[in-house]
């Protein structure tokens, strides 16, 4: 009965392959988003959807491209990985926009990505 | 320079210990986060909030938004409450809900 999953939880790749890392919540919530945790341990936030519609699209290389099927789950999916992409990456989600209101997001578990 | 500034960076304590973790920020927001991060790396968020103060169990957290700065402070710290603790704000202008997070600090309590 997890609330927010990512799967998988460790991903370790070559430079140049595509991957995707996926994102489900069942806590009914409306807005899911995609943060990058890097080894620094400095959180920023990379895409945000809200009933799967694109509303946050901070400064990413276009090899990061998110995928909403449903309000439900946000996909991430990388293509031409780099380096610089080995991170843990968090799915978060939180009940909607509702009217500009602040709310609570919750977090994933994080998958960690190693580029070799 | 970041839009927000945690101190300190690191922090050990003493079992028992009152914590206190400053957040300043320098831009418009309409909510601060306080989040906990685990050594295994889960993220739990602890406090939302946007004016005066909050407590949850043996954690405080106070807002004062003219002076830009939040606190988070633990009373009767314990081991387990070892963790990088975090401050997120949500911008007023902009996207809405997108957070700024500061660099966290990590607490360790000694026993």
């Amino acid at each position: 009965d997890t609330a927010v999953s990512q799967t998988p939880k460790y991903l370790v790749t070559q430079m140049g392959n595509d991957k995707s890392i996926k994102c489900e919540q069942n806590l009914g919530h409306d807005t899911m988003y995609w943060y990058k945790q890097d080894s620094k341990k400095f959180l920023k936030i990379m895409f945000s959807y809200n009933n799967k519609e694109l509303i946050i699209n901070e400064t990413v290389p276009n090899r990061f491209s998110p995928k909403s099927p449903d309000k439900a789950h946000l996909n991430l999916h990388i293509n031409s990985l780099e380096l610089g992409d080995s991170a843990v990456y968090f799915c978060a989600s939180s009940l909607g926009l509702a009217g500009g209101l602040a709310e609570t997001q919750y977090f994933g578990p994080g998958t960690r990505l190693l580029v070799l | 320079k970041n839009e927000v500034e945690q101190s300190p960076q690191n922090l050990t304590a003493q079992e028992g210990e009152f914590i206190t973790i400053n957040c300043s920020y320098s831009v418009g927001i309409s909510a601060l986060h306080w989040l906990q991060q685990h050594p295994g790396g889960g993220i739990v968020s602890l406090f939302m909030l946007s004016s005066g103060k909050k407590k949850h169990g043996r954690l405080i957290a106070t807002i004062n938004i003219q002076e830009k700065h939040s606190s988070l402070h633990i009373t009767a710290s314990h081991p387990r409450d070892s963790a990088v603790y975090i401050c997120a704000v949500r911008s007023s202008g902009g996207a809405t809900n997108k957070l700024i997070f500061g660099t966290g600090t990590l607490l360790a309590v000694q026993p």
